[in-house]
Order: structure tokens, then sequence, then C-alpha cells
């Protein structure tokens, strides 16, 4: 089945620590994006890609990093830079020509 | 500047019709998604306009008016499971990157 996957669904860390956060896709799509979802909040842009080893920073890119070695996949590093961590993560996936995101099952990251 | 708008919180009957609308200013506008996301869950595709006009797909209606800025999601026939929330977020630009509102989380009561 193709789709988009993230992992682990819940992650713990201590404060100070760099973590990164899995996003892999099997449908073939060029374009990957990282959101973050805060309570009351919308989905805020933190870095996307629209090709190999091309990527662009969204609107709140600070304390995070990431690569895109492969097509299929997107990590995304939340450093020891980022003040506010604690947040739940969304990764999607687009088609090139296609304006719809497809959405991973998200990432709840916890810092203690 | 860029900014969405929709209301935080609606509640509504099992079985009635509810109109949740979205208000957005953008640059570079090219069309606008209404997603629902269950809690804790990945927000999943209902509706995409692009054009003015009405889109419907079966209990779930999309409406678009690009002069105004605006947009509503109507839901019929409503079920509990209806009870998520829908996020409003419009298409900027080339880059295709998506602008999400603060979602509208609804209440669906027997």
């Amino acid at each position: 089945d193709g789709g988009i996957t993230q992992s682990p669904k819940y992650l713990f860390r201590k404060e100070g620590q760099n973590v990164t956060l899995s996003c892999e896709q099997n449908l073939n799509h060029d374009a990957m994006y990282w959101y973050r979802q805060d309570p009351g909040q919308g989905l805020r842009l933190i870095y996307y890609s629209q090709i190999v080893n091309d990527f662009q920073k969204g609107d709140i890119a600070e304390g995070y990093s990431v690569s895109r070695e492969k097509k299929e996949s997107f990590p995304l590093t939340v450093t020891s830079a980022q003040k506010n961590p604690t947040a739940f993560y969304l990764c999607a996936s687009r088609r090139e020509g296609v304006n719809e995101q497809f959405f991973g099952p998200g990432t709840r990251l916890t810092v203690l | 500047g860029q900014n969405i708008d929709q209301p935080t919180e609606m509640t509504a009957t099992e079985g009635a019709i509810v109109q949740i609308n979205c208000t957005y200013q953008t640059s570079g506008f090219n069309g606008l998604f209404w997603y629902q996301q269950h809690a804790g869950e990945a927000p999943t595709f209902l509706s995409y306009n692009v054009l003015d006009g009405l889109e419907e797909k079966g209990r779930f209606s999309s409406f678009l008016s690009r002069s105004k800025g605006y947009s509503y999601l109507l839901l019929k026939e409503l079920q509990m499971k209806d009870s998520a929330s829908y996020l409003c977020a419009a298409v900027r630009g080339a880059t295709n990157k998506l602008i999400f509102g603060t979602g509208t989380l609804l209440a669906v009561q027997p």
C-alpha cells in the first residue's frame, strides 16, 4: 500500500538533546513538507522540499534542520536551539502538478 | 499580509446541517482546501476549490468566492463521527505552500 509513514508516533526527549523525526513516502511524490501543530493553532510550515537535494525554509524554520538525500525520505531534526519543541509534527507530500498534500500520521514530541 | 480566519468552535445537532466559514487574505492565491482532522490524527482531504462556485461531494459541499476571499464548508445530515476539527487552507503561490487557519472544532450532539 502506498502512503506516508512517520515514526515513532510518540517521542520523549530531555531538554538540550537533538532529536530526528522520520518521514518516508512511497507515493513517488516530488514535494515534501514538515508542519508543526500546537493546541489551538493551525499548522505552521517548518521546511519544504520540492526536489531531491534541495529544500527551503518555511515560516518557522529556526531551531530545525532537514535533509533530502532521497526522494522517499525527508527527516526533520529538532535541535536544542528550538525553544519550544513540544508539539505535534506532521509530514506531508505532494505530486508535481497537483495541489493536494497528503499527510502522514504525525509524531507527538514531548521534551521534558 | 497573509491571514486565514475561521471560527474556533461550533456545536450542531445530529442530523442537522452546519456551515463553517473561512475568510482568507494571501498573495498569489491558487485555491483553497478543506481538511478534516480528528484529535491526534493526521488531516484528511475533504475538498479543493480553485474556481468560484460550489463543489458537492456526498454530504459535504464547499463553496469559494475569490473576489470576496471567502469559502465555506457545508456538512449535511450530521453524524456523531463528524465531530472533529475542520481546517481551511489557502494555496499560496507557485510553490503551492499551504496557509492554514486555526481550525474549527465541531461538536455534534445527539
